[in-house]
C-alpha cells in the first residue's frame, strides 16, 4: 500500500478555513485516500474517503489532483474542537488481498481563536 | 446505532502478567482491527479478523494474539507482559474487510 506524506503541525486561525495537504505519489488505482482525526488520545475519527472525484460530507471536503498523487482536506470554518491529530492514509478498497494499515505520523492541527 | 465499545477503558497489570481486552463492533459490522499506539511507534497495525478468522497481521511478535467469535465480538490478548506494552489498544469494525473503519475509545494499559 501506498505512503502519505503530511507536514507535522499546521495551525489555523478560529472561522478560517483549513486546508491540510497530503502527498501520496504512489497510490496505485484502486486505493482510496481516507482521512481520519484523533483528539487527545481518543479513538481516531472517520471524517471523509474518495477515490478520484472530489467530496464533501458534513464534516470536511476533499480533494484529489487529477493525477491523485495529493490531496487535500478542507475543513471549512475551523472552530477550537477541530484541534487533533489529522491522518491521511490510502488504502485499497475492493478486491481483497493483503492490507496492511499505515497511519503516519499525521498533521497535527491547532485552531486558535 | 452504538458505536465500537472497548473494555476495560483503563488497566494497570505487571511485568510477565497476561492480558485480555474486548472489543464489540457496531453492529451489523463483520470485521475487527486492532491497534497499538505509542507516543514512540505511533498507531501501529496488529491483527484484523473476519468471519472468525485472522485475515491480515502486522509486525509484532506472537506475545500478542486475538480471536473474533460468532457474533463479531472480538479479544486480544498478550502474554508476557513487558513495559513497553504500555499503550493505547484502539479497536475498529467494518461492515466488510475493504470498508471504512470505525474506531472505539480505546483501552489505556499501563504497564509498571
Amino acid at each position: 500500500d501506498a505512503k502519505t506524506t503530511q507536514p507535522t503541525s499546521m495551525d489555523c486561525a478560529e472561522g478560517r478555513a483549513a486546508n491540510l495537504p497530503c502527498n501520496h505519489s504512489t497510490i496505485s488505482g484502486n486505493e482510496y485516500v481516507y482521512w481520519y482525526r484523533q483528539i487527545h488520545s481518543q479513538g481516531p475519527q472517520y471524517i471523509i474517503h474518495g477515490l478520484k472525484n472530489n467530496e464533501t460530507n458534513e464534516m470536511a471536503s476533499l480533494i484529489i489532483t487529477e493525477d491523485r498523487k495529493s490531496s487535500t482536506l478542507i475543513l471549512p470554518h475551523a472552530t477550537l474542537r477541530d484541534t487533533a491529530v489529522y491522518y491521511c492514509i490510502v488504502r485499497v478498497g475492493n478486491g481483497g488481498g493483503s492490507y496492511i494499515p499505515t497511519f503516519g505520523r499525521g498533521t497535527s492541527l491547532i485552531v486558535h481563536p | 446505532k452504538a458505536g465500537v465499545t472497548q473494555t476495560p477503558r483503563y488497566l494497570i497489570k505487571t511485568r510477565g502478567q497476561q492480558v485480555t481486552l474486548s472489543c464489540s463492533p457496531i453492529s451489523g459490522h463483520r470485521s475487527v482491527s486492532w491497534y497499538q499506539q505509542t507516543p514512540g511507534q505511533g498507531l501501529q497495525f496488529l491483527f484484523e479478523y473476519f468471519s472468525e478468522t485472522q485475515r491480515n497481521k502486522g509486525n509484532f511478535p506472537g506475545r500478542f494474539s486475538g480471536r473474533q467469535f460468532s457474533n463479531s465480538r472480538s479479544e486480544m490478548n498478550v502474554s508476557t507482559l513487558e513495559l513497553g506494552d504500555s499503550a493505547l489498544y484502539l479497536c475498529a469494525s467494518s461492515w466488510g474487510r475493504e470498508e471504512t473503519q470505525y474506531f472505539g475509545p480505546g483501552t489505556r494499559l499501563l504497564v509498571l
